[in-house]
This record gives structure tokens, C-alpha cells and sequence, in this order.
């Protein structure tokens, strides 16, 4: 069964640092991961999503890298801002069965300015 | 776009009455999905459906909770009867047939007492 874990499940920095955000799963055999951000109330955004095939992806100052055969994926923030402060999650798509993503219970980040 | 629109934003009821909980999808998007986030859970997948049709209901908790979708433009969640353990957030998502990415809407909070 498939497993999303990510660590730290909370991180507080100050603003213009950067971070990295980690996320491992146990089955590589995904079809591929997708980053979102959660605000508070809010449903999901979804910033990054990376196949199977690929190693990273990026758009503007967040860049998500795919290491399938450990089961990790990171997403890196560069030069953080207060608006950046929200839940990440990381999911898996399996490549078996359905259409069906497995979520991670996510990484609360404030960036303190 | 409007989005992906969720109705009521916000729910309270009490232990045993029906609960339905309404979505939305953005117009042209074939998949729908039904999310439920708890603090003990994090995100899991209800149900969903593509052009109308479930493909894959195995994240639906028991018989007391139903989903249909009568047309492209609108889905229901109906929970019969209610319990306070089905206290959450309960997201909708859709997404077109070309793309992984998934629009959440906004979410219902549903209180249970």
C-alpha cells in the first residue's frame, strides 16, 4: 500500500531564506507527483506536478525534483516571502489501478518577515 | 472561469439527518473528484467520475454516503443519516482530459453534532 510521508510537518524561517520541502514515498511505481499549496479555508492549488519520467520541474522561484527509485521528491523555495506561508502537500498517482492520487499530510510553512 | 464552486461553504447538523453537499465543476472538465481533509486522516478520496460515469468509488467510508452526478454541470455528496465522525472538509475537484492538474474548489465544512 502506498505511503506519503512528509517532513518537518511544521517550519517557521524568516523571509529571503531558502528551503526545501521534503516528501517520500514507499512504492516507486508512480505514474507521477504533483506539489499543491493549501491556505487556510482554502481548497488545494496545485504548483508543480512532475512525471514519472522526468527528474525536476519549475516555475519561477519553486523547483520540485523526482528521485523515483528512493521515493523522494523535494520542492525548493527560493528566497521565501510571507506570501508563501501555507500548507504544501505532495501526492502520488499510482501507475496501477485508477485514477486515484495518494496525498501526504503536508508541511505548515509561515515565513516570518 | 468561475472556478470550481462548492455549496453550502459551511454546515452544521445534528446526528442523524441527511446531509448534501453540492459541486460545481469548471465547464469542460470531464473528471470529477470528491476529496475528504480531517486532522487524523489529512486528504483522502472519496469517489469520482468522468463524463458523468463513477470509475472508482473505493474511498467512500460505508453505505451512508452516496454520490451522483445527473450532468456535466453538477454533482451531489449526500451523507444518510450523519455522524459527528463524519465531521471534515469536504473538497470537490475537477480537471479536463488532457492534464493532471486538479481545480479544488473551496470546500464545505461540515459540522456534525
Amino acid at each position: 500500500k502506498q505511503e506519503v510521508t512528509q517532513i518537518p510537518a511544521a517550519l517557521s524561517v524568516p523571509e529571503g531564506e531558502n528551503l526545501v520541502l521534503n516528501c517520500s514515498f514507499t512504492d516507486s511505481a508512480i505514474y507521477n507527483l504533483q506539489w499543491f499549496r493549501q491556505d487556510p479555508g482554502k481548497g488545494l492549488t496545485s504548483l508543480l506536478l512532475i512525471q514519472s519520467s522526468q527528474r525536476e520541474q519549475t516555475s519561477g522561484r519553486l523547483n520540485a525534483s523526482l528521485d523515483k527509485s528512493s521515493g523522494r521528491s523535494t520542492l525548493y523555495i527560493a528566497a521565501s516571502q510571507p506570501g508563501d506561508s501555507a500548507t504544501y502537500l505532495c501526492a502520488v498517482r499510482p501507475t496501477s489501478g485508477t485514477y486515484k492520487y495518494i496525498f501526504g499530510t503536508g508541511t505548515r510553512l509561515k515565513v516570518l518577515a | 472561469d468561475a472556478g470550481v464552486i462548492q455549496s453550502p461553504r459551511h454546515e452544521v447538523t445534528e446526528m442523524g439527518q441527511e446531509v448534501t453537499l453540492r459541486c460545481k465543476p469548471i465547464s469542460g472538465h470531464d473528471y470529477l473528484f470528491w476529496y475528504r481533509q480531517t486532522m487524523m486522516r489529512g486528504l483522502e478520496l472519496l469517489i469520482y467520475f468522468n463524463n458523468n460515469v463513477p470509475i472508482d468509488d473505493s474511498g467512500m467510508p460505508e453505505d451512508r454516503f452516496s454520490a451522483k452526478m445527473p450532468n456535466a454541470s453538477f454533482s451531489t455528496l449526500k451523507i444518510q443519516p450523519s455522524e459527528p465522525r463524519d465531521s471534515a472538509v469536504y473538497f470537490c475537484a475537477s480537471r479536463g482530459s488532457y492534464t493532471d492538474t486538479q481545480y479544488f474548489g473551496p470546500g464545505t465544512r461540515l459540522t456534525v453534532l
